[in-house]
């Protein structure tokens, strides 16, 4: 079964401060892989997606991640955070070849952005 | 251009009341995807609908969820005989169903309490 681990779950940055979020999954098969972004009180919104390609893919708002297929993670980066970015974000996969694209969502890591 | 809406955001029950939530997709989208958010969890996927037709519903409780997407009008969450730990954010997804990745486009939740 596919499953999605991002290991961290808060983190507590200061502006200007980079970022890298951890995020792996495990399925044998093709994937497509996202990180969605959800801002207090809004829905959620798409950073970034990765279908095939450069594994190295940018997103709105500086941000950017990187598919490493032999090490199934999808890590997502922001060099200089600032305090807007403050948020819950979610890596998500789906299996195109499996029948179905519901989505695997990670459990989410909390990012507050200290001023 | 309007994206996905759920109505209503914000529903407060009874246990042993009926809870029904509606969710619209962003016109031309003909696959919705429901997903339930538990307090400090991730979203889990409950079911995958195209118009008329359950797809995947690998998700859902075997009892008292059920789901429809009818040929016309939104689609439509119940839950009978809601119980306390049916208290949840449920998300709504819609995606075009034209491209292999099917990205799919959030709706902003239902807040479902139960008391």
């Amino acid at each position: 079964a596919q499953s999605v681990s991002q290991h961290n779950h808060h983190v507590i940055l200061s502006e200007a401060a980079s970022l890298e979020l951890g995020c792996n999954y495990s399925y044998g098969g093709t994937v497509n892989l996202f990180w969605y972004v959800q801002y207090p009180g809004q829905h959620l919104q798409l950073l970034l997606k990765y279908f095939s390609g450069d594994p190295l893919v940018k997103g709105i708002k500086g941000f950017e991640a990187e598919f490493i297929k032999s090490k199934f993670s999808f890590n997502l980066r922001k060099p200089s955070v600032q305090w807007s970015d403050t948020a819950e974000y979610f890596c998500a996969v789906n299996a195109p070849d499996s029948g179905t694209y519901k989505y695997i969502f990670g459990t989410g890591t909390r990012l507050k952005v200290l001023a | 251009n309007a994206g996905v809406m759920q109505n209503p955001r914000h529903l407060v029950r009874r246990r042993g009341q009926e809870a029904r939530l509606r969710c619209s997709p962003m016109k031309g989208h003909s696959h919705v995807y429901w997903y339930r958010q538990l307090p400090e969890e991730g979203l889990k996927f409950m079911v995958y609908l195209q118009k008329e037709n359950i797809i995947d519903e690998s998700g859902m409780p075997k009892e008292r969820f059920s789901a429809e997407f009818p040929k016309e009008g939104p689609s439509i969450l119940r839950i009978q005989q809601v119980v306390r730990g049916d208290s949840a954010a449920y998300f709504c997804a819609s995606s075009p169903g034209t491209s292999g990745a099917h990205e799919q486009f959030f709706g902003p939740g239902t807040r479902l309490t139960v008391l």
